[in-house]
């Protein structure tokens, strides 16, 4: 079965660090794998995603993140937080041989100071 | 103004007491799902349904039941049997060709008294 694990739970940033939050999932086979923003009082909504191709996929509001098949993992960066950036950050997989329903992470709650 | 609706915003649920969670489409989309969202848990699947008139399992359904008589509407009945209902939940669609890109509702906190 598929899974995933975000490891940071928490995170407190200044505005204009950079930031990484990790994704690992567990699958062996062919995955597709996404980055949903949860903004306060806001819905869920996608930010990115991947399913082919150039590993390095480019989303909303400047945030990118990269598919690293040999670390099992999908790391969400930005290289310069804003306040805005505030929100909970949700990981997902879905896999062609599991499921078509995403399997989500447990979420990151960033918290960017001005 | 396409999008999913979800309603009420918040509920409460007297012990003993069945409620219902309406969820509303009008993206045409054909799949529709119920995720239970708590803290540092992620969300969870409750139930889904590809097809009016279908719907299937999720890893939480115990105490749940759902109903799909329409495309547009999948409602969400919290029972009795539901021991711990107390959570955000979360509605979602997605289109046929394209089942893993889901699009969410606003959510409704249901609380217990």
């Amino acid at each position: 079965a598929q899974s995933v694990s975000q490891h940071n739970h928490h995170v407190i940033l200044s505005e204009a660090a950079s930031l990484e939050l990790g994704c690992n999932y567990s699958y062996g086979g062919t995955v597709n794998l996404f980055w949903y923003v949860q903004y306060p009082g806001q819905h869920l909504q996608l930010l990115l995603k991947y399913f082919s191709g150039d590993p390095l996929v480019k989303g909303i509001k400047g945030f990118e993140a990269e598919f690293i098949k040999s670390k099992f993992s999908f790391n969400l960066r930005k290289p310069s937080v804003q306040w805005s950036d505030t929100a909970e950050y949700f990981c997902a997989v879905t896999s062609s041989g599991g499921s078509y329903i995403p399997t989500f992470g447990r979420g990151t709650s960033l918290i960017v100071h001005p | 103004d396409g999008g999913i609706t979800q309603s009420p915003k918040y509920l409460f649920r007297k012990e003993g007491q069945n409620v219902t969670l309406s969820c509303e489409q009008n993206l045409n989309h054909d799949a529709m799902y119920w995720y239970r969202q708590d803290p540092g848990q992620g969300l969870r699947l409750i139930y889904y349904s590809q097809i009016v008139n279908d719907f299937q399992k999720g890893d939480i359904a115990e105490g749940y039941s759902v109903s799909r008589e329409k495309k547009e509407s999948f409602p969400l009945t919290v029972t009795s049997a539901q021991k711990n209902p107390t959570a955000f939940y979360l509605c979602a669609s997605s289109v046929q060709g394209a089942w893993e890109t889901q699009y969410f509702g606003p959510g409704t906190r249901l609380l217990v008294l």
